[in-house]
């Protein structure tokens, strides 16, 4: 069954500095998103993007936060100076439609000391 | 207010009972998902609904669109059923979910 694959499983940066998660939807996905979930809280939704450019985000996501599809396979989730706030379960998901059924990766958990 | 509710917030059962979890909206909505999470932290899509009833397995999916309400059930419970269940909805004309805080179902042997 296709997945949906994110690396690293697991981040440690100190804050204040750049990290980039990483994330291979689905192929024949035309729907990416950044969803993330603090400890022992629920899942937030951060960002949505269709073709090529992003079509919803949250407040949450600021002017510290990017996201990029470079080479029509990556699709990634930049934060230029991370903070303590920012450690998370971050996760990718695709869908094929937005009103059909998403996939979901194993997630990154980021640790910003 | 949060646009997503489910109750329980946690439910501990004896392997063989029938599981219901509960979830109420407050929005429109052009779908409605279950999810499960385990330990480990991954999500799995369990079921996309927009309407009545959908059946996988042991589970069952059911939503009652004009009392903004859904139910997710689980016959004949065993230990590997226990993880973290999530509801979701998809906002009519957004592009995201908007998550549950779930609801954590541990199954005794």
């Amino acid at each position: 069954e296709p997945e949906v694959t994110q690396t690293p499983s697991h981040q440690v940066t100190q804050m204040g500095q750049e990290v980039i998660l990483r994330c291979v939807p689905i192929s024949n996905h035309l729907y990416f998103y950044w969803y993330r979930q603090i400890l022992g809280q629920k899942v937030e939704f951060l960002v949505s993007f269709y073709n090529n450019e992003i079509s919803e985000k949250s407040e949450i996501f600021d002017d510290q936060f990017s996201v990029e599809r470079p080479d029509g396979s990556n699709f990634t989730l930049k934060i230029r100076s991370t903070k303590l706030e920012d450690s998370a379960m971050y996760f990718c998901a695709s869908s094929v439609d937005v009103d059909w059924g998403y996939t979901f990766g194993s997630g990154t958990r980021l640790t910003v000391v | 207010k949060n646009e997503v509710e489910q109750s329980p917030q946690n439910l501990t059962a004896q392997e063989g009972e029938f599981i219901t979890i509960n979830c109420s909206y407050s929005v429109g909505i052009s779908a409605l998902h279950w999810l499960q999470q385990h330990p480990g932290g991954g999500i799995v899509s369990l079921f996309m609904l927009s309407s009545g009833k959908k059946k996988h397995g042991r589970l069952i999916a059911t939503i009652n669109i004009q009392e903004k309400h859904s139910s997710l059930h689980i016959t004949a419970s065993h230990p590997r059923d226990s993880a973290v269940y999530i509801c979701a909805v998809s906002p009519q004309g957004a592009q995201k979910l908007v998550f549950g805080q779930g609801t954590r179902l541990t199954i005794n042997p």
